[in-house]
C-alpha cells in the first residue's frame, strides 16, 4: 500500500544554517507529493507541493523536488531562520488509488533552530 | 476569514462520556477528514467523506462516530468505546467533485484542531 517514510528528528541547527529533511514514499498509483508544516499548538499549512514526476515545489526559501527514479521529496532550505522552527510532515495522495484523496502521512520531523 | 473552523479548542472528558467536535468550512469543499494526532506518529486517518450523506472509515475508526447532514459541517463524535482518546484531533477538506477527480484538487486544507483530554 501507499506509505511515506520521512527522517526522524528533532533536527536542531543554527539560524542561517542550510537544511535537508529526507522523504521516501511507496505508491501504487501516480502521487501528489506534498509539505506540510505545523507551528506548536495549530494545525497544518500547506507548505508546498509536486504533482508529477520532476516537478519541483517551492515556497518561503524552501523547495522540494519530485524524485520518481529514487520515490523521494527531499525538503531543502538554503538558510533556516529561528521562525521555521516547526514540525515538518511529508505526504502523498494518490487520486487514482482506491481511497481517492486521502493523505498518506510520514511521522513528522521537528525542527528546532536556535538564534 | 472563514475556512475551517473547528470548536472548541480544548475538550475535556470524563471517562465514560461522549465528546462531539464540531468541523465546520465555507470553501464549499466536498471531501472532508478526519485525523488524530499523537506525539512521534504522524497524523492517522478516523474517518472521511468524500460526499453529503456518505462516510467511510479509515485506518483508526473504532471508538468514533461520524455524519455529513451537510456539506459544510463534519462533527466527529468519540465515544466511550474509544479505550485511549486523548491526542490532537485534525479536520481537513479537500476541493473538487468526487466524481471528477483533479489534480489540481489534490490537496488538503486544515483546520486549526481540538486538543481532547481524558480526565
Amino acid at each position: 500500500g501507499d506509505s511515506v517514510t520521512q527522517m526522524e528528528g528533532p533536527v536542531t541547527l543554527s539560524e542561517e544554517a542550510f537544511l535537508t529533511i529526507n522523504c521516501t514514499y511507496t505508491a501504487t498509483g501516480y502521487p501528489s507529493l506534498f509539505w506540510y508544516v505545523q507551528y506548536p499548538g495549530e494545525g497544518l499549512q500547506l507548505l508546498l507541493k509536486a504533482t508529477k514526476a520532476d516537478d519541483k515545489g517551492s515556497n518561503k526559501g524552501f523547495e522540494a523536488t519530485y524524485r520518481k527514479e529514487t520515490t523521494s521529496f527531499h525538503l531543502e532550505k538554503g538558510s533556516v531562520q529561528v521562525s521555521d522552527s516547526a514540525v515538518y510532515f511529508c505526504a502523498l495522495s494518490d487520486l487514482r488509488g482506491s481511497t481517492l484523496g486521502r493523505l498518506y502521512f510520514g511521522r513528522g520531523t521537528q525542527l528546532t533552530v536556535w538564534p | 476569514d472563514g475556512g475551517i473552523t473547528q470548536s472548541p479548542k480544548y475538550l475535556f472528558r470524563k471517562e465514560g462520556q461522549n465528546v462531539t467536535l464540531s468541523c465546520e468550512q465555507n470553501l464549499n469543499h466536498d471531501a472532508m477528514y478526519w485525523y488524530r494526532q499523537d506525539p512521534g506518529q504522524g497524523l492517522r486517518l478516523i474517518y472521511y467523506s468524500q460526499i453529503v450523506n456518505d462516510f467511510q472509515k479509515g485506518d483508526i475508526a473504532e471508538g468514533y462516530s461520524v455524519s455529513r447532514e451537510k456539506k459544510e459541517s463534519f462533527p466527529l463524535t468519540v465515544t466511550s468505546a474509544q479505550k485511549n482518546p486523548t491526542a490532537f484531533y485534525l479536520c481537513a477538506t479537500q476541493g473538487g467533485s468526487s466524481v471528477a477527480p483533479d489534480a489540481s484538487t489534490d490537496t488538503q486544507y486544515f483546520g486549526p484542531g481540538t486538543r481532547l483530554t481524558v480526565l
